[in-house]
């Protein structure tokens, strides 16, 4: 069964630090990529995703991943993070086989201070 | 923008109870899917429908049904609430397959406690 890996449970940052989390999938045709995120007390919103085309892939509010097929990953990234990015984060994986669900990682949880 | 409801934030039930989640969307999408999302878990599909009256099991429906009478709306029951069905319910929607219809906009949730 496909999976969805998201090594950092839980990352710590000050602000200014630059960000990068990691999202490893196990299925081995093509996909469709997702980040999603929840701000505490809000819902699941989407914060970048990849179809097909260029490998790096910019998102809301100065985010950006890169998918790189030989790696199975899409990891995220954030040069510099503010206090506001303080949310949980998921990676979500779709193969481009029909299928219509979702399939999530555990999610990372980060925590910026000030 | 696609909205998604959901009929309750918080909801506090009985075990033994039957218990109805409602989820409405309003963008006429095909599919629809309620997860559970547990600390440490992230979110795990409990069963989706891909049109009225159609539904398919995810991957834990185990003590879990849905109904999906009409294409907006789409409702997950406990027939017997359990204190292990504690949880953060979502409900989600997606236009249909293949990219870009495949992504999902989710509702606000309903955190669910079985005492």
């Amino acid at each position: 069964a496909q999976s969805v890996s998201q090594h950092n449970h839980h990352v710590i940052l000050s602000e200014a630090a630059s960000l990068e989390l990691g999202c490893n999938y196990s299925y081995g045709g093509t996909v469709n990529l997702f980040w999603y995120v929840q701000y505490p007390g809000q819902h699941l919103q989407l914060l970048l995703k990849y179809f097909s085309g260029d490998p790096l892939v910019k998102g809301i509010k100065g985010f950006e991943a890169e998918f790189i097929k030989s790696k199975f990953s899409f990891n995220l990234r954030k040069p510099s993070v503010q206090w506001s990015d303080t949310a949980e984060y998921f990676c979500a994986v779709n193969p481009y086989t029909g299928r219509r669900a979702l399939t999530f990682g555990s999610g990372t949880r980060l925590q910026v201070q000030p | 923008d696609v909205k998604v409801t959901q009929s309750s934030r918080y909801l506090v039930k009985r075990t033994g109870e039957k218990v109805f989640l409602e989820c409405v969307q309003d963008m006429d999408h095909e599919n629809m899917f309620w997860y559970r999302q547990d600390p440490g878990l992230g979110l795990r599909l409990i069963y989706f429908s891909y049109d009225v009256k159609m539904k398919e099991k995810g991957d834990i429906p185990e003590g879990y049904s849905v109904s999906r009478e009409k294409k907006e709306r789409f409702s997950l029951i406990l027939e017997s609430a359990s204190t292990n069905q504690t949880s953060m319910y979502l409900c989600a929607s997606s236009q249909g397959t293949g990219r870009p219809y495949n992504e999902q906009f989710f509702g606000p949730g309903t955190r669910l406690t079985v005492l």
